[in-house]
């Protein structure tokens, strides 16, 4: 069965520069959520989207944005990259408002 | 949103069951219980998840208390594979709210 799609796996930045993760959710799920997870931390909750719609947002940096396009893919767009941006990027998405499917996430290291 | 309270780290032996408690005194009448766990570098999966009664998959088994103030999440025969952080989330019906990863539960499994 399809999975969640993250891209890319693994991204290594200098400091001010810009990063864009990808997430591909599974065909007709209708939410993507984003996650930051930092060394030895536990998942944050970054940003949601429904249909397309932001849905709820939570500790995001102002530098930070997302969106989600017509074919449900979404994107998170980091600029002036930080050295505390170094972190996993984890995607999920949902149906129907049920259990989550987490992607392998992308690993930011910023340098 | 409402909080959950869940032991640091738990033991178990291989092959034997293991019992993951989770309190969460605060819920309301909406929120689902939800069981998620992660292994070491890979994203958040779930386990199961439920809103009153008992409930089994081919993964785990939950079992919530009459009143909903907590709940566990039992392992029937541990494996080594089972050796990771579960999270017990709370979780209203509307859809798009997030999942919040609380402190977890970090499982060792004995061989």
């Amino acid at each position: 069965a399809a999975g969640v799609i993250q891209s890319p796996r693994h991204l290594i930045k200098e400091k001010r520069e810009t990063a864009t993760l990808k997430c591909y959710p599974i065909p007709r799920h209708d939410t993507v959520y984003w996650y930051q997870q930092g060394p030895g931390q536990d998942p944050q909750f970054l940003i949601s989207f429904y249909e397309k719609m932001q849905s709820d947002k939570g500790s995001i940096p102002d530098r930070f944005s997302a969106q989600q396009f017509s074919d449900y893919h979404s994107e998170l767009n980091m600029s002036s990259l930080e050295l505390g941006d170094s972190a996993l990027y984890f995607c999920a998405s949902t149906i129907d408002n049920t259990e989550a499917f987490f992607g392998q996430g992308t690993r930011l290291t910023v340098v | 949103d409402a909080k959950t309270t869940q032991p640091n780290s738990m033991e178990s032996n291989e092959e034997e069951p293991v019992h993951l408690p989770c309190n969460h005194s605060t819920i309301s009448g909406t929120d689902y219980i939800h069981w998620y766990r992660q292994l070491p570098s890979q994203g958040p999966e779930y386990v199961i998840h439920g809103l009153t009664s008992n409930v089994n998959n081919r993964m785990a088994s939950l079992a919530i208390a009459e009143d909903r103030k907590s709940s566990t999440l039992i392992l029937h025969r541990a494996t080594l594979r089972d050796a990771a952080v579960y999270y017990c989330i709370l979780r209203d019906r509307n859809y798009g709210q997030n999942f919040v990863f609380g402190p977890g539960t970090r499982l060792s499994v004995l061989p």
